[in-house]
């Protein structure tokens, strides 16, 4: 079974709208973090946003803001006031509990029209 | 401030040849991982490092060696290249606490003839 799962391959969203891109995660531990990256065009990996199992308040960087409903284990995205600029590859990752390594999804391709 | 770095940016090889990609880090972070990225599958781990000399398989590790001398590079090694192994490889490095994001390297697009 997956355990990041982004359903949207990929999104059409028109300039200064909300976005929401999801996220779904499975796992069993309690303490486990998730993290957004995005990938434009010119292929680097950026961090955007992170939020612990433990946060009671959704995290905010800027623009970004993480829907985080634990009960659903559903971990959004959310873009506010799209730019041309946020056309992009958008992935999903956890990492669970003391684990090293951080798990991604297959992405969310995220274009923002004029 | 250079952060991490991969090289070469593009190799095009051979079957059958060996290939090292390079990755070093200016943070003196603990972990190092090597990822492939490969359409329809998104980032898959290769190998990581908790620390110089300590290795771990992630996901996708037939075919690849690593090693890690230093705490700052962590090279990859494709003892034998396959066209399978055609794919965009990322270097990331993280000061491995459980909220700390990886940080990644511009990519390597390997090409296997």
């Amino acid at each position: 079974a997956q355990k990041i799962t982004q359903t949207q391959p990929g999104m059409f969203v028109q300039e200064k709208e909300a976005v929401t891109l999801d996220c779904t995660y499975d796992t069993s531990d309690q303490s486990y973090g998730l993290f957004w990256y995005k990938q434009p065009s010119s292929g680097e990996m950026i961090f955007l946003i992170y939020q612990g199992s433990y946060d009671e308040q959704n995290a905010t960087e800027g623009r970004y803001s993480l829907n985080f409903q634990k009960a659903r284990k559903s971990a959004n995205l959310v873009i506010s006031a799209s730019q041309l600029g946020d056309s992009a590859m958008y992935f999903c990752a956890m990492r669970e509990g003391a684990d090293d390594k951080i798990i991604f999804g297959k992405g969310t391709r995220l274009h923002i029209l004029p | 401030d250079a952060g991490i770095t991969q090289s070469p940016r593009y190799k095009i090889t051979e079957t059958g040849r060996q290939v090292t990609l390079m990755c070093h880090q200016t943070w003196s972070h603990s972990y190092m991982f090597w990822y492939r990225q490969d359409l329809g599958h998104g980032l898959r781990l290769i190998y990581y490092s908790a620390a110089a000399d300590i290795t771990d398989k992630g996901e996708v590790p037939d075919g690849y060696v690593v090693s890690r001398s230093k705490t700052e590079n962590f090279p990859l090694t494709l003892e034998s290249a396959t066209r399978s192994q055609t794919s965009v490889y990322f270097c990331a490095s993280s000061p491995g606490l459980a909220g700390d994001a990886q940080f990644f390297g511009p990519g390597t697009r390997l090409t296997v003839l």
